[in-house]
């Protein structure tokens, strides 16, 4: 079963930035916090993933509580080719064969 | 050049055929995964080797056989196909082991399978 909680559905005007939650209340101390997207008829496309710290990178930047009980995915300026569903997902970093859960994910849809 | 790549992209066949979905990646990865999304769109893994050898087999109909001929290509072959088996099935791979990556999974674009 998916380890996290994420709402099913959000809006974001293009342009402005998409913040999108994440709950992960359960997460274990070498559990990293990764997030991919699909868009319609693609494959799962990663996005970003952190541990402890703040991350950010080209595509996106990921915010996650000193906690570490829920991360937030930001896209600082969305575009409508953002629109997708975005899965953050919890799994450790050893070897367990990359099985990576996906849960019902957030469907983002970015309107003009 | 395209990561990960999956032939057919398409597939439409009758109840009861055997057919394969190729995979073959060029990123020098040690591990590949076989991942199932059903019509409600829940990603689910089937398969994992990580350098040819099976690592993770979830609960799949044993009509379902991953073949790892060298690290760089896993295929699906599907023996007496059902209609439940129709849905969409990605190939991925990834570098186990990785520090900075964190094993961080690349998806192919998909291989559309529908049982008639």
């Amino acid at each position: 079963d998916a380890k996290t909680t994420q709402p099913p559905s959000m809006d974001c005007a293009e342009g402005r930035a998409a913040n999108l939650p994440c709950n992960h209340s359960t997460i274990s101390g070498n559990e990293y916090v990764y997030w991919y997207r699909q868009i319609h008829s693609q494959g799962p496309q990663y996005i970003i993933h952190g541990l402890k710290n703040n991350e950010t990178n080209e595509m996106a930047s990921l915010i996650i509580t000193e906690d570490r009980k829920s991360s937030t995915l930001i896209l600082p300026h969305a575009t409508l080719r953002d629109t997708a569903v975005y899965y953050c997902i919890v799994r450790p970093s050893y070897n367990q064969g990359g099985k990576l859960i996906f849960g019902q994910g957030t469907e983002l849809s970015v309107k003009p | 050049d395209t990561a990960v790549s999956q032939t057919p992209k398409y597939l439409v066949t009758q109840m009861g055929n055997d057919k394969s979905i190729k995979c073959e990646q060029n990123l020098g990865h040690d591990t590949m995964y076989w991942y199932k999304q059903d019509s409600k769109k829940f990603l689910k893994i089937m398969f994992s080797y990580n350098n040819k050898e099976l690592i993770i087999n979830e609960t799949v109909p044993n009509r379902f056989s991953p073949k790892s001929p060298d690290k760089a290509h896993l295929n699906l072959h599907i023996n007496s196909l059902e209609l439940g088996d129709s849905a969409v099935y990605f190939c991925a791979s990834s570098q186990v082991g990785a520090a900075r990556s964190g094993n961080t999974i690349y998806f192919g674009e998909g291989s559309w399978l529908t049982v008639v």
